[in-house]
């Protein structure tokens, strides 16, 4: 099983609130990726990062922000939800190169209401 | 034009039935294809991947690519209620260095 962790793992939180989706890996992998998945529809890029201080916007425009201070870590945040916002949010962690394997976390289901 | 397309399903088959699921792709610096499977409620594994066109085989599963047509394929034999899931394809190259996923073809295999 992939040491790769998100939390929380549900949210529903109101209309303007902040809030931080946490994910942390145990693999010393440079490369972190967040990825929102709605039902039916594909898995959408919307950040990356190379390494420490490296963050990325992906394909797909986010309201969202990352930071990468850690290795480990690669907090998503959004500053004021709205129910647009609602989706899961999928981290993922590579090694090196660019065909090798991602690993994702279980995800964390976000509803803003 | 979606660079890897991917019908959604559902699909629906039998215990013990061949399964094919299919997708297409537009990029032709795509060079590294992947299959991965996603149970309800957890995030995507990878299952399998293969470089460039041709076969490869794990157990029960089948992957193969057609670059000259610019189709990926995944075949599952003698299919089991375990491997209802969604399955997504996923395409790389080193220039473009992010996966590109489909939509993911959701699976159930009934007894």
């Amino acid at each position: 099983e992939a040491d790769i962790y998100q939390t929380p793992r549900y949210l529903v939180i109101g209309t303007g609130k902040k809030i931080t989706l946490e994910c942390s890996q145990t693999m010393g992998h440079d490369k972190m990726y967040w990825y929102q998945q709605d039902p039916g529809m594909e898995l959408h890029l919307i950040h990356y990062s190379y390494g420490v201080n490296s963050t990325e916007k992906g394909d797909l425009s986010s309201e969202s922000t990352v930071s990468r201070i850690r290795t480990e870590h690669f907090p998503l945040t959004l500053e004021s939800a709205r129910p647009s916002h609602t989706s899961q949010y999928l981290c993922a962690s590579s090694d090196e190169g660019w065909n090798t394997e991602a690993f994702f976390g279980q995800g964390t289901r976000l509803t803003v209401v | 034009q979606k660079e890897v397309e991917q019908d959604p399903g559902p699909l629906s088959v039998p215990e013990g039935a061949i399964v094919s699921l299919n997708c297409t792709y537009s990029n032709s610096a795509f060079q590294y294809f992947m299959w991965y499977r996603q149970y309800s409620r957890k995030g995507p594994e990878l299952l399998m991947y293969t470089y460039s066109s041709g076969n490869k085989e794990d157990g029960r599963f089948t992957a193969q690519v057609d670059k000259s047509s610019k189709y990926i394929s995944l075949f599952i034999r003698d299919s089991q209620p375990s491997d209802s899931a969604t399955y997504l394809c996923a395409s790389t190259s080193y220039n473009t260095d992010k996966l590109i996923f489909g939509t993911g073809t959701r699976l159930q295999v009934f007894p």
